[in-house]
């Protein structure tokens, strides 16, 4: 397992347009994170998962976010008509919850989105 | 809301010095973790150390060292002998035992000159 995957590493889109990111966590992690990193901030939650189910979502995640955890495995975080405001980092992270507490988290080197 | 707060935006050492990142959190919880995350440029964040709140003894890995004040509020990160691969950004991160998601601090920018 080579650890957190994130696709693409860079996207450029224009203003309004839909853009789509993809996590592959570490296999046997059952929980995942989206967090966004604007530049020079720490990351900011966004929302998790556990195995297929969203659990929590921040205030952050206006309407025009949606992600998705199909099967518990790979995850997908959509943005809809896209702002300038949404440039940023959007990282991914994954660990797993062993009932007595949680493991270690582990990042992916993240999706760096540019809005024009 | 947990805050974390990281009032040194940057700082610079030479090699081989010690250096000593500040972090200071909010929180009226009395069981949680707190973390110190490096981001090297364009690479992924990694864990560096990890102090569970209920443990007195300050967490130590190798070169790395907390100095953690529960009733202050403060986990400060100590580095010794200090390397080039050591430049980053440095994360401050706080998680409360029965939350999920980390809360982080603003990062310090660290800058190890040969």
């Amino acid at each position: 397992d080579t650890g957190v995957s994130q696709d693409p590493r860079h996207k450029i889109t224009k203003r309004g347009q839909n853009v789509t990111f993809r996590c592959d966590p570490i296999s046997e992690h059952n929980r995942l994170y989206w967090y966004r990193q604007t530049l020079g901030q720490g990351p900011e939650f966004l929302t998790y998962f556990q195995n297929e189910a969203q659990l929590e979502k921040s205030r952050l995640l206006s309407d025009r976010f949606s992600a998705e955890r199909p099967k518990g495995s790979f995850s997908t975080l959509e943005i809809q008509r896209t702002e300038q405001g949404d440039s940023a980092m959007y990282l991914c992270a994954s660990n797993e919850n062993l009932g007595r507490g949680a493991t270690e988290a582990f990042f992916g080197q993240g999706t760096r989105l540019t809005v024009v | 809301a947990q805050t974390v707060t990281q009032s040194q935006p940057e700082m610079s050492v030479q090699e081989a010095e010690t250096v000593t990142l500040s972090c200071t959190y909010d929180t009226s919880e009395n069981n949680y973790y707190l973390f110190w995350y490096k981001q090297p440029p364009s690479r992924q964040m990694i864990l560096v150390i990890r102090q569970e709140a209920y443990k007195q003894q300050n967490a130590t890995e190798n070169r790395f060292s907390v100095n953690f004040q529960k009733a202050a509020k403060s986990f400060s990160l100590k580095i010794s002998d200090s390397q080039l691969g050591d430049t980053a950004m440095y994360f401050c991160a706080f998680m409360n035992q029965g939350a999920q998601k980390l809360v982080f601090g603003q990062g310090t920018r660290l800058t190890i000159n040969p």
